[in-house]
């Protein structure tokens, strides 16, 4: 099946700071990036989505100046925490589509904490 | 409305019992997708089954199976003969027209050996 990565799979930050998380879909063309939250004992909270080449569309609540997300190629998208802080503190998952298919492919999810 | 209802927050079973995880959705479209994930400890999801709404045929894969009924709007998911291994949060999931992942809130299963 078709794999997804992400970097770096965890991460400690200093309150304030800014953390960038990248999702590379390895072995197929991502036309559409998802990016999940999930704090502890919780469900997946879809943050945004992205389409290659335009602006990512965010979920109603989620801060679009804090959660900069950005979808440049067909294989990689970033998401960029910025002055975090404790409560942002979670496990970020991103998932790939190609087109529109039905099928979402996960990746392994980047633990972060703010200290 | 889109929403997944898994009622079952967490279930304890003893080694090689069945168990079954309930799975109640919402929607109004007439075309969607339910899905099946199971995340272990590590945290990365599973990915264990799709099926669309006009595909109501019931699936076995092993040791798991799956009950599509549209009547009640639930797509049950069993384990036969559990297992340690089977041990993990297990998702609900549903995608509609509006082409977004909807997941329940998950059931935590853990096998006792």
């Amino acid at each position: 099946g078709a794999v997804v990565s992400q970097h770096p799979s965890w991460v400690i930050c200093k309150s304030g700071t800014s953390v960038k998380i990248e999702c590379r879909s390895l072995d197929f063309q991502a036309t559409t990036m998802f990016w999940y939250r999930q704090f502890p004992k919780q469900s997946l909270m879809l943050m945004a989505t992205s389409n290659e080449g335009s602006k990512a569309t965010y979920e109603q609540g989620v801060e679009k100046d804090k959660f900069l997300i950005n979808h440049a190629s067909l294989t990689l998208s970033t998401l960029t925490v910025t002055s975090a802080h404790p409560e942002d503190s979670s496990f970020y998952i991103c998932s790939a589509r190609w087109r529109r298919r039905h099928e979402q492919f996960f990746g392994p999810g980047t633990r972060l904490t703010v200290l | 409305a889109q929403k997944v209802t898994q009622a079952q927050t967490e279930i304890s079973v003893v080694e090689k019992e069945d168990v079954t995880l309930d799975c109640v959705y919402e929607t109004r479209d007439t075309t969607y997708y339910l899905f099946w994930y199971k995340q272990p400890p590590s945290g990365e999801l599973v990915f264990l089954i799709r099926r669309n709404s006009f595909d109501e045929q019931n699936e076995i894969s092993g040791r798991y199976s799956w009950n599509f009924q549209k009547s009640t709007s639930s797509f049950n998911f069993t384990i036969t003969a559990s297992q340690v291994v089977d041990s993990a949060v297990y998702f609900c999931a549903l995608k509609t027209s509006y082409d977004k992942v909807i997941f329940g809130p998950g059931t935590s299963l853990s096998v006792i050996p």
